[in-house]
């Protein structure tokens, strides 16, 4: 079965840097695109990236861009999230979803809060 | 494109009907024909899932309670009957033009 599982989110101050993992099993994992989405505390979902398959296109949202990288490693079935000049604003849980456009699976979020 | 999702809340008496719509700022129509037009619930302390896709489609385990509808730039999310366990946040999302954009969500409580 489809499993996707983050990692990599805590507490960070504002303008410093972190990585989130997301470790995906059960799917031919370099055959799919896979997005980055955030909900901050009590709101609504917001897409924030998104890369193809072979990780030659990639896509942000413009409240991220400049600041976000999205990347994977195929060999380890690994999506990440390169996450660089934290604001408070970037507190959110972040979900990794399969597929380009589908989202048809979301992992349990890992939690990123930007606090001095 | 944006997405506007009403009513903001549902409450519901169970066994009832409830419809959630969502319409988007601009067509939904891909050039390849498709609609991708997306229904997601999200229960409390849960991840999202996906119910509905490409307008219509109900994902594998999605009780047929559940129907999507709609087409161009308005749609539809109808629960047949409502069931305690459908209490949760739906939220509607459009995937045909980037950026992705969700709605901004609709909450269903039991009366």
């Amino acid at each position: 079965q489809v499993q996707l599982v983050e990692s990599g989110g805590g507490v960070v101050q504002p303008g410093r840097s972190v990585r989130l993992s997301c470790a995906a099993s059960g799917f031919a994992f370099s055959s799919y695109g896979m997005n980055w989405v955030r909900q901050a505390p009590g709101k609504g979902l917001e897409w924030v990236a998104v890369i193809s398959y072979d990780g030659s296109n990639r896509f942000y949202g413009d409240s991220v861009k400049g600041r976000f990288t999205i990347s994977r490693d195929n060999s380890k079935n690994t999506l990440y999230l390169q996450m660089n000049s934290l604001r408070p604003e970037d507190t959110a849980l972040y979900y990794c979803a399969k597929s380009r456009r589908d989202l048809d699976y979301w992992g349990q979020g890992t939690l990123v809060t930007v606090s001095s | 494109v944006v997405m506007t999702q009403s009513p903001l809340s549902l409450p519901v008496t169970l066994g009832q009907p409830a419809s959630i719509s969502c319409r988007s700022s601009q067509s939904l129509v891909y050039s390849d024909g498709n609609t991708y037009l997306n229904w997601f619930q999200q229960r409390p302390g849960q991840s999202p899932r996906r119910l509905i896709y490409n307008v219509s489609n109900r994902d594998s385990g999605v009780p047929d309670r559940f129907s999507g509808s709609g087409s161009g730039t308005d749609f539809t999310l109808k629960i047949s009957r409502v069931e305690a366990e459908d209490v949760g946040i739906y939220y509607c999302m459009q995937s045909t033009h980037w950026p992705l954009t969700f709605g901004g969500g609709t909450k269903v409580e039991i009366k």
